[in-house]
């Protein structure tokens, strides 16, 4: 398994809350994303950072936002959870070259009522 | 726009035989990778292959193994003396500057 950590696993929350999904790898390694998965469906990158101080977005438009103060830690935030977020959220991280593996997380999985 | 296609949503194999799961993708790339990721129910994403484009040998990892045609833009996995634990969806995806595209996922289920 790789090294790679996302809290929380679960979370059940109600609509209009603020929430961050917490995800961090301790591989040292310069690219993290994350990714939005459907049940059953395909991952959709969502952001994805390079370095520390770098934040792209991803090919899926997304209301959430994402930081990269340090190297280990990328969370992202909802700053108004809506039962359309419902959704799987996997962060992943690889090392700087093009061709490296990503290394998943185990995925938090959000449900807004 | 660049896709990935998986064209069987669903798969069984019994175990100790062997199956392929098919992957098209459509890039104007030239140099690019891909991939063969497993995600078992509940449990992290993990890579089971991965290809470089500009070589022309198949990759082989133990009992996975691809057959890449760069002209047609095909990848297919196969997985060989198959077993319990390769039920999975299986993705098919490909990088571009670290980017990952995936395809839709084929769902793998392994008979006893």
């Amino acid at each position: 398994e790789a090294d790679i950590y996302q809290t929380p696993r679960y979370l059940v929350i109600g609509t209009g809350k603020k929430i961050t999904l917490e995800c961090s790898q301790t591989m040292g390694h310069d690219k993290m994303y994350w990714y939005q998965q459907d049940p059953g469906m395909e991952l959709h990158l969502i952001h994805y950072s390079y370095g520390v101080n770098s934040t792209e977005k991803g090919d899926l438009s997304s209301e959430s936002t994402v930081s990269r103060i340090r190297t280990e830690h990328f969370p992202l935030t909802l700053e108004s959870a809506r039962p359309s977020h419902t959704s799987q959220y996997l962060c992943a991280s690889s090392r700087s070259q093009a061709w490296e593996t990503q290394y998943f997380g185990p995925g938090t999985r959000l449900l807004v009522l | 726009a660049q896709t990935v296609t998986q064209s069987q949503p669903e798969m069984s194999v019994q175990e100790a035989e062997t199956v392929t799961l098919s992957c098209t993708y459509d890039t104007s790339e030239s140099d690019y990778y891909l991939f063969w990721y497993k995600q078992p129910p509940s449990r992290q994403m993990i890579l089971v292959i991965r290809q470089e484009a500009y070589k022309q040998q198949n990759a082989t990892e133990n009992r996975f193994s691809v057959n890449f045609q760069k002209a047609a833009k095909s990848f297919s996995l196969k997985i060989s003396d198959s077993q319990l634990g390769d039920a999975a969806m299986y993705f098919c995806a490909y990088t571009i500057g670290s980017r990952l595209t995936f395809g839709e996922g084929t769902q793998l289920t392994v008979n006893p």
